[in-house]
């Protein structure tokens, strides 16, 4: 069946770096994907977004890319900090609806 | 109070028991819903309610049953559970029409024992 996965379960980088996110996803109709983050003993908060018709989004110290040809999906902080640590989450739908989970990655920000 | 707000943060019951996970949400929303989140897996879609109206029941046991008296408040009635029940349940809510972005409670922390 169609799914929402991520390459990666656990991501380690030291505080200053760049971290990249990955998300695979296979159902090619879907028209919207989100990026959350989890924090210990928190629900998931919103963190990006982006529509199919685009192919980059950029917030502040993130970005999202969005390649359809090979349906991937990436989440790029920048000067990552210790406060982002947590579990990254994408999560696809399609007209607005059905939203979907990938398991999610744990970022370690390294002092 | 803002977003979305579910109590109680954590349960620990029998499983005799009864007991009820409840979520209000301060957002204006027209869609609720409640996920499981277990550990190493994706999150998982309980129910959605839209306009006070069940939409979804992605084949839940009947010991969990949902209330959404209306739209700002959610219910999840608990009876007779199994200890592979326990995990962190979701309370989430949208706008139906909208962008689709999901807002979450910080969840209820559910053990069975």
């Amino acid at each position: 069946g169609e799914s929402v996965g991520l390459h990666l379960p656990t991501l380690s980088v030291q505080e200053g770096d760049n971290s990249i996110i990955n998300c695979a996803y296979s159902n090619s109709a879907s028209d919207y994907f989100i990026w959350y983050k989890q924090e210990s003993g928190k629900g998931p908060q919103f963190i990006i977004d982006i529509r199919s018709n685009m192919d980059k989004r950029q917030g502040q110290r993130v970005t999202v890319l969005l390649n359809k040809t090979v349906k991937h999906l990436s989440l790029q902080i920048a000067a990552t900090q210790p406060g982002d640590s947590a579990v990254y989450f994408c999560a696809e739908s399609r007209n607005n609806n059905d939203m979907r989970f990938g398991a999610g990655t744990r970022l370690t920000v390294k002092p | 109070e803002t977003g979305v707000t579910q109590t109680p943060r954590h349960l620990v019951m029998g499983m005799t028991n009864k007991k009820s996970l409840k979520c209000e949400q301060h957002l204006g929303h027209n869609a609720m819903y409640w996920y499981k989140q277990s550990a190493k897996k994706p999150l998982e879609l309980m129910f959605v309610y839209s306009l006070e109206e069940r939409v979804e029941n992605n084949s839940v046991p009947s010991r969990f049953s949902p209330e959404c008296p209306n739209s700002s408040h959610l219910f999840l009635h608990l009876h007779t559970l199994q200890p592979e029940d326990s995990a962190l349940y979701l309370c989430a809510s949208s706008q139906m029409g909208g962008t689709g972005e999901l807002f979450f409670g910080e969840g209820s922390r559910l053990t069975v024992l």
